[in-house]
């Protein structure tokens, strides 16, 4: 069966600091992969996806990027935290049948 | 901007009771339809898909698709604290990946 990944579960950073997240999937190949940001109170915002290897698209511009090094892994980073980085993010995967299945996320927090 | 709207609620209905959750979508184009369950502090789960018109049941769960309308609701029956949650609709609309836009979600309660 599927599984997906996705560490740390809580970090708490300064601002101006790095940021790593990264998220990979067990049990299937070629998978679909997304990251999304979830404020405090507020819906699922989509920040990158990834249909394959090197493959990366962005729908909203900001500090992050992301990055896909293997088939089955996906990564989250910034160079310098904002204040307003701050939020649930989340790691998804789909193989295009039905919907997404998430990672159990990690609660970012830049003090 | 393709849209989903639900009502942010807070929805309360007694145990027992038919939960109605309510959901609207701007691209008519739209294919595929979702309903997750969120827990506070928790991920999203799949509890629901439904890609053609009408109803689909599972068990205490009943989804309904109306695409002339653009509209889709979930209907919990025989409803349980346990079901209190945030639930969000999402819908993958044309052309888009199969990218999920999700509404902001309707918060239940169901008190005992």
């Amino acid at each position: 069966s599927q599984t997906i990944h996705q560490w740390p579960a809580t970090l708490v950073q300064p601002v101006g600091s790095p940021l790593s997240l990264e998220c990979t999937v067990e049990g299937t190949s070629n998978p679909n992969l997304y990251w999304y940001r979830q404020a405090a109170g507020r819906g699922l915002q989509l920040l990158f996806y990834s249909v394959g290897i090197g493959q990366i698209s962005s729908e909203v511009p900001q500090n992050l990027s992301a990055s896909r090094p293997q088939d089955r892994q996906f990564i989250l980073s910034s160079k310098k935290l904002l204040l307003s980085d701050s939020g649930f993010y989340l790691c998804a995967w789909s193989d295009n049948n039905y919907g997404y299945t998430f990672g159990s996320g990690t609660r970012l927090t830049v003090v | 901007q393709k849209e989903v709207e639900q009502n942010s609620g807070p929805l309360s209905v007694p145990e027992g009771a038919i939960a109605s959750l309510n959901c609207t979508y701007s691209d008519r184009g739209s294919q595929s339809f979702f309903w997750y369950r969120q827990y506070s502090g928790k991920s999203p789960e799949l509890i629901m898909f439904i890609y053609s018109n009408g109803d689909k049941e599972d068990g205490r769960f009943t989804a309904q698709l109306n695409k002339a309308s653009q509209y889709v609701s979930l209907l919990i029956r025989d409803s349980q604290p346990s079901d209190s949650a945030t639930y969000l609709c999402a819908v993958i609309s044309s052309g888009s990946a199969r990218q999920l836009t999700f509404g902001s979600g309707t918060q239940l309660t169901v008190l005992p």
